[in-house]
C-alpha cells in the first residue's frame, strides 16, 4: 500500500495570505494525485486531479503541482471559506490511499 | 454529476453485520464509465477506501476491496433500483465511522461525487 504523508498537520494563515500544503508518496505515483477539501460536517470535495487540473467550479486561487513522489497544493490568497482540512489521495495503485490531512486555520 | 445518498442503521452491535445502501440519482449506474465506491472516516481521522464496484450495463464486474477489510466486506449492485450496497461483517468499535459512497471515473479513480455520509456507531 502506498503511504501518503502530508505536512504540516496544521497551517495557521491570515486571510489574504498564501498557503502551501505538501504531500509525499512512499512510491512514485506519476501525476495520479488528487486534492480534496473537507469542511466540518461535510463530505470531501475534489479540488485538483491529475496533480494539477482544477475540478469543475474550483476557483483559480487553488493550484496543484508535482509528480512522482512530491506534490504541492497552493492557495494563492486565502478566503474565509478556504479554512478547512485538505487531503491528498493517490490513485496510481489500488487501493487509493489518502494522506492524514492538513488543517488550514485562521491565524 | 450524479447525486448519491447513503442510508442504513446508525447503530450496530459488535459482532453483527453493518449494512448500508447508496441510492444514485441523476444518472444510471448501468451506463458504464464509473466506479461506485465506499469509503469511511473515523471521527477526527483520515479517509479510507473500502472498495468499489463497476458495471458496464451488460456485465457486473467483480468488486475490488481494500486488503485491510477484504475478508469482512461485500459490495453489491442493484441496477433495477439504481443503487449499490455495502456489508461489513463481524464489526467492532474500530468500525465506528462516517461512511461515504462516492463515484469515480473508470479512467482515474479520484472521487468526483460524494454522498453526504452516514454515521455508523458500533456499540452494545
Amino acid at each position: 500500500e502506498i503511504v501518503m504523508t502530508q505536512s504540516p498537520a496544521t497551517l495557521s494563515v491570515s486571510p489574504g495570505e498564501r498557503a502551501t500544503l505538501s504531500c509525499g508518496a512512499s512510491q512514485r505515483v506519476s501525476t495520479n494525485l488528487a486534492w480534496y477539501q473537507q469542511k466540518p460536517g461535510q463530505a470531501p470535495r475534489v479540488l485538483i486531479y491529475g496533480a494539477s487540473a482544477r475540478a469543475t467550479g474550483v476557483p483559480a486561487r487553488f493550484s496543484g503541482s508535482g509528480s512522482g513522489t512530491e506534490f504541492t497544493l497552493t492557495i494563492s490568497s486565502l478566503q474565509s471559506e478556504d479554512f478547512a482540512v485538505y487531503y491528498c489521495q493517490q490513485y496510481n495503485e489500488w487501493p487509493g490511499t489518502f494522506g492524514q490531512g492538513t488543517k488550514v486555520e485562521i491565524k | 454529476q450524479v447525486q448519491l445518498q447513503e442510508s442504513g442503521p446508525g447503530l450496530v452491535k459488535p459482532s453483527q453485520t453493518l449494512s448500508l445502501t447508496c441510492i444514485v440519482s441523476g444518472g444510471s449506474i448501468s451506463s458504464g464509465g464509473y466506479y461506485w465506491n465506499w469509503l469511511r472516516q473515523p471521527a477526527g481521522k483520515g479517509l479510507e477506501l473500502i472498495g468499489r464496484i463497476y458495471t458496464s450495463g451488460s456485465f457486473n464486474y467483480n468488486p475490488s476491496y481494500n486488503p485491510s477489510l477484504k475478508s469482512r466486506v461485500t459490495i453489491s449492485l442493484d441496477t433495477s433500483k439504481n443503487q449499490f450496497s455495502l456489508k461489513v461483517r463481524s464489526v467492532t468499535a474500530a468500525d465506528t465511522a462516517m461512511y461515504y459512497c462516492a463515484s469515480s471515473s473508470a479512467l482515474a479513480n479520484w472521487f468526483d461525487s460524494w454522498g453526504q455520509g452516514t454515521l455508523v456507531t458500533v456499540s452494545s
